[in-house]
């Protein structure tokens, strides 16, 4: 069965860089979504991505964040000047389609740990 | 906004036991609902969902029934397995532009031998 695939699946990086999280979204899917879980908290929603553009953000969203496709499989989280309190387990996740009813598959996860 | 409250966790059950998990949303119009399971060190995955009132969605030997009147979309087991712990996860999304899933704290489950 078509997974979502995501890279890498733990990442350390000191407070302040820059990192990249991966992720290979099913190929037939055109709907991309990232999520992040803080230890012990809700799955939270960041942002929907559709034909190269953002079509939904919510407000953990800033301008510290950004996403890409840039090229025909992956698609890519960016967090720059990373902060202590963005560490947290960061999923992606893609559907067929933008329909409601259509479910988003889940890849395993990248978990980011700022020291 | 959308909201999903799942019941507090964890649930310690033996094998073989029934396992009920109850959730409830808050939501405008008619929301499409799901259930996702985490086992451990993987990722969320898809258990079983249902888009419209009273729609039973299964899986698994698992069922939730969407009831629009209660707001609620529980999910029930009849004989639950070892290898049914996990972490059980409710969910929901709106309709037309709205893209999120809004899920659910997540209830842990253990099922002993």
């Amino acid at each position: 069965e078509p997974e979502v695939t995501q890279t890498p699946s733990h990442q350390v990086t000191q407070m302040g860089q820059e990192v990249i999280l991966r992720c290979v979204p099913i190929s037939n899917h055109l709907y991309f979504y990232w999520y992040r879980q803080i230890l012990g908290q809700k799955v939270e929603f960041l942002v929907s991505f559709y034909n190269n553009e953002i079509s939904e953000k919510s407000e953990i969203f800033d301008d510290q964040f950004s996403v890409e496709r840039p090229d025909g499989s992956n698609f890519t989280l960016k967090i720059r000047s990373t902060k202590l309190e963005d560490s947290a387990m960061y999923f992606c996740a893609s559907s067929e389609s933008g329909h409601s009813n259509q479910p988003q598959h889940f890849g395993d996860g990248t978990r980011l740990s700022i020291l | 906004g959308n909201s999903v409250t799942q019941m507090e966790g964890p649930v310690t059950l033996s094998e073989e036991a029934f396992l009920t998990i109850n959730c409830t949303y808050t939501a405008t119009g008619y929301p499409s609902l799901f259930w996702y399971v985490q086992y451990p060190g993987e990722g969320l995955q898809l258990l079983l969902k249902a888009t419209k009132a009273d729609d039973k969605g299964s899986n698994k030997g698992f069922e939730a029934t969407y009831r629009k009147e209660t707001t609620s979309f529980h999910l029930e087991k009849g004989s639950v397995q070892v290898s049914d712990s996990a972490v059980y996860f409710c969910a929901l999304r709106g309709r037309s532009n709205d893209y999120k899933l809004s899920f659910g704290a997540g209830t842990t489950v253990t099922v002993r031998a």
